[in-house]
């Protein structure tokens, strides 16, 4: 069965530290996406980034950066030099390619960027 | 890019009135949309899946009868929360892939925030 785990529910950093948030997915698919979403505190939900289960690579994106390791079902989000307009829930989630477009969704970690 | 538009942003109603939320893909067509329920600071949850032309596909505790799903055009597709009740209110949020495949990003709407009194 599929399933996104964010162990972490909330986490509180001070502004400027560097803060990771993890993911871990349980799939049966070979064939495989997952997606970095974050909702503020407005409730949109805006997409950060997708990854398809054939690149390993890691991408960077400014202060973001993410870490895709499919020996540990790992694709963990770090954000570099942690700023006040990055408290929000974020979200990991995953689909596959036998079930199309549905996504299933991590749990969510809430996290606060103290000034 | 693609954009999805959910309106209202937000409804304050009586217990027994039915509420109805749009959702629209703004600048392409999607034969196919998500609706989502989230309850404070919880996950989003998948209530339905919304077929253009054809009946919605209702997740496994989601009264078919209570959220009536209408998908009339490639662009539009409406949730109707029937006799609302105060245990209805949640966030809802749509959601349509830019492109049919298990690769695509899905487009979220901004949200509805219902609350029943």
């Amino acid at each position: 069965a599929q399933k996104v785990t964010q162990a972490q529910t909330e986490i509180s950093v001070v502004e400027k530290e560097d803060v990771t948030l993890d993911c871990v997915y349980e799939t049966r698919d070979t064939t495989y996406y997952l997606f970095w979403y974050k909702q503020p505190p407005s409730g949109e939900l805006v997409f950060l980034i997708r990854r398809n289960s054939f690149d390993e690579q890691n991408e960077i994106s400014g202060r973001y950066s993410w870490n895709f390791q499919k020996s540990t079902s790992s694709f963990n989000f770090t954000i570099t030099a942690s700023q006040v307009v990055d408290s929000a829930v974020y979200f990991c989630a995953l689909s596959q390619r036998n079930t199309g477009n549905q996504f299933y969704f991590g749990t969510g970690t809430s996290l606060t960027v103290i000034p | 890019g693609a954009v999805v538009s959910q309106h209202p942003s937000r409804v304050i109603c009586k217990s027994g009135t039915s509420v109805k939320i749009e959702c629209r893909s703004l600048d392409f067509q999607a034969t196919t949309m998500f609706w989502y329920r989230q309850f404070p600071k919880q996950s989003l949850m998948l209530m339905a899946t919304s077929n253009e032309g054809s009946k919605a596909t209702y997740e496994q505790g989601v009264e078919k009868d209570k959220f009536l799903i209408n998908h009339a055009s490639l662009t539009l597709s409406t949730l109707t929360v029937t006799s609302a009740h105060p245990e209805d209110s949640s966030f809802y949020i749509c959601s349509a892939p830019g492109a049919l495949g298990a690769n695509q990003p899905q487009h979220f709407g901004d949200g509805t925030r219902l609350s029943i009194l």
